[in-house]
């Protein structure tokens, strides 16, 4: 699986957007780009997955660049329930490698 | 409905007992994931499982730990002559199918302290 890159911390205002960088330059045309957050003491959960084209859902954006080398996650209007660590994640077969994430800090 | 769920959430053991974690998935997910998480990391594959198989266990860390899924629902962890470095949250994750694009389901984790 393909290695990603991402800031050991971010930090954004409460209602203000955030994005949320991710490198992936070793990714192959058949990996898939997930992203997944993690609120303290609780186990991951999904927050958006693309593969070649942009992708919305209720949660967030994802942009993908047009070379597939990087990605951003998009938070519109970040609240101080956003406050997690994020985790991008490039993968073709069944499990997931998870690296350290971006921890986001959300001030009020 | 019911998510991912995982007992117990503490075990607190001594080194060199055996322990078991269990971990009952989504109803209907055919594909179950072992993750275990260490202090301030991402947390890192032990073992998939596509229904009753073991089809990825290269992320087991040595020949103390061993899973099952019997019956291709409820899974078990099991680490026999447990060390203080096994100390970790163990994340159990489902998912409908094993396909790169499903989305997996994690529990909130067990969290094993070996004295």
């Amino acid at each position: 699986d393909a290695k990603t890159t991402q800031p050991n911390s971010m930090e954004s205002n409460e209602e203000e957007p955030v994005h949320l960088p991710c490198n992936h330059s070793t990714i192959s045309g058949t990996d898939y780009i997930h992203w997944y957050r993690q609120l303290p003491s609780q186990g991951p959960e999904y927050v958006i997955h693309g593969l070649t084209s942009n992708v919305n859902n209720r949660m967030a954006s994802l942009a993908i660049a047009e070379d597939r080398k990087s990605s951003t996650l998009i938070l519109h209007r970040a609240t101080l329930r956003d406050a997690a660590v994020y985790y991008c994640i490039v993968n073709y077969g069944q499990n997931f490698v998870f690296g350290p994430g971006t921890r986001l800090s959300v001030l009020p | 409905g019911a998510g991912v769920s995982q007992t117990p959430s503490n075990k607190v053991t001594e080194k060199g007992k055996y322990v078991e974690l269990r971990c009952d998935p989504i109803s209907g997910h055919t594909a179950l994931y072992w993750y275990r998480q260490s202090l301030g990391q991402g947390p890192e594959f032990l073992i998939y499982f596509q229904g009753t198989g073991a089809a990825d266990d290269s992320g087991l860390p040595n020949d103390r730990f061993f899973a099952v899924r019997p019956e291709g629902s409820v899974s078990t962890l099991k680490i026999q002559r447990t060390e203080r470095g096994d100390s970790a949250v163990y994340l159990c994750a489902s998912s409908l199918t094993g396909f790169a694009y499903n989305e997996q389901f994690f529990g909130p984790g067990t969290r094993l302290t070996v004295l």
